[in-house]
């Protein structure tokens, strides 16, 4: 079946240390997207990504970084420079302009 | 409506009552509109989209209607179940854009 994997479903990260998410997908989407969702809150965007090898900030990209190597991968690293890095994070994909995006079951990150 | 803070607006209904959740947009040249649903610890899935140029939508116990001159969405849910609690997000698109603009959401809440 088609769809986008997320992984690992938690993940403890350490004081100072970088970590990084997985977002996989094989639904031949041209568009990825990386999104931190806080308890009670909306999604806010942190980088997206409409063609392989090129990106964008979103609204907080500080202390984060991605690449896209590959159209089907996306990952999300997130560095110590992120103070607050505790958060549930998700991955999506769309194949058009003006359309909606298909999530992945989301990461949950927790600084030790 | 709009989330304070870490608190979601909430709407509590009776098992087998109708729900209406409803979310306001903010550009006027948004032409595509989406409502997800977010259960704890998952991804959000989609429910039902809708374009511009419609002012009502149908899915199976699910209507989405769209009011563009309030600039106003709202989503019905027929009969609503148990498995219906979730958080319930809208989300706007503009004609030649990649990306969604997402609300805060609404927390439904049923009582069995």
């Amino acid at each position: 079946d088609g769809g986008i994997t997320q992984s690992p479903k938690y993940l403890f990260r350490k004081e100072g240390q970088n970590v990084t998410l997985s977002c996989e997908q094989n639904l031949n989407h041209d568009a990825m997207y990386w999104y931190r969702q806080d308890p009670g809150q909306g999604l806010r965007l942190i980088y997206y990504s409409q063609i392989v090898n090129d990106f964008q900030k979103g609204d907080i990209a500080e202390g984060y970084s991605v690449s896209r190597e590959k159209k089907e991968s996306f990952p999300l690293t997130v560095t110590s420079a992120q103070k607050n890095p505790t958060a549930f994070y998700l991955c999506a994909s769309s194949i058009e302009r003006g359309g909606g995006y298909t999530f992945g079951s989301g990461t949950r990150l927790t600084v030790v | 409506g709009e989330s304070v803070g870490l608190h979601l607006p909430t709407l509590s209904v009776q098992e087998g009552d109708n729900s209406i959740i409803n979310c306001a947009y903010s550009n006027s040249a948004s032409d595509y509109f989406i409502w997800y649903k977010q259960e704890s610890g998952k991804g959000p899935q989609f429910i039902i989209d809708i374009r511009s140029n419609m002012d009502k939508r149908q899915g199976q116990r699910v209507t989405v209607l769209l009011n563009k001159t309030v600039k106003h969405l709202s989503l019905q849910i027929a009969a609503t179940q148990p498995g219906d609690s979730a958080v319930y997000f809208c989300a706007e698109g503009g004609a030649g854009s990649y990306q969604l603009t997402f609300g805060k959401g609404t927390k439904l809440s049923v009582i069995p």
